[in-house]
């Protein structure tokens, strides 16, 4: 059964820090893995979703790195900002089959 | 592009009464999900319904039904309620294309059984 863990689950850095947080799963055989944001209250906002085939997706100050073998996935964010504040998810899924979830990292950034 | 709506986004309901969830995407996706979250569980897929007329049971689906009323809407019925239901249930919907599987969420609907 497959099973995704994060950590840490919680992270407090100064405004300007570049951070990493992490992900892994215990079945390699995967499809996608996605990184979620979910702000307190809201639902969950797709960041970037990285298929088995790739090593990594950027977006903007966001970077998303995949070791399939080892069963790893980090996601990098560059000078954080106050308004990266969240909660952070990553998923897991085989093709065309739901989401296998992580609990999270719930990120604050300071100014 | 509304993406992916959910109703209500707040309810509350007495232990035994009936309600349903209602989902409806936009994006002309085949696959559509129900999930819920708790705390400290994390998301836990319900049903899913990988296309229209067809559906499948996921991680935590008993209290629980669902309609795939059309492709775009996909229902999810508590007939009697219970307070372990007590939770925030969010629909998402992808694509389910070979190359690319990225699941759009709703804003969520936060239930209270008391």
């Amino acid at each position: 059964k497959q099973e995704v863990t994060q950590i840490p689950a919680a992270l407090s850095v100064p405004e300007g820090e570049n951070l990493v947080l992490n992900c892994s799963f215990t079945d390699s055989a995967i499809y996608n893995l996605q990184w979620f944001r979910q702000d307190p209250g809201k639902g969950l906002t797709s960041l970037l979703l990285i298929q088995s085939s790739q090593r990594e997706q950027t977006s903007g100050r966001l970077n998303a790195s995949l070791d399939k073998s080892s069963g790893r996935s980090t996601l990098y964010i560059a000078a954080s900002q106050p308004g990266d504040s969240a909660t952070y998810l990553c998923a897991v899924n085989r093709a065309g089959t739901a989401l296998i979830f992580g609990k999270g990292t719930t990120l604050s950034v300071s100014s | 592009n509304a993406g992916v709506t959910q109703t209500p986004k707040f309810q509350v309901l007495k232990t035994g009464q009936s309600m349903t969830l209602q989902c409806a995407q936009d994006m002309n996706h085949n696959s559509m999900y129900w999930y819920r979250q708790d705390p400290g569980m994390g998301l836990r897929l319900i049903y899913y319904s990988a296309s229209e007329g067809t559906t499948d049971k996921g991680e935590v689906p008993n209290g629980y039904n669902v309609s795939r009323l059309n492709k775009r809407e996909f229902s999810l019925r508590l007939e009697s309620a219970a307070p372990s239901q007590t939770s925030v249930y969010f629909c998402a919907s992808s694509e389910r294309r070979a190359s690319t599987d990225t699941q759009y969420f709703g804003p969520g609907t936060r239930l209270t059984v008391l």
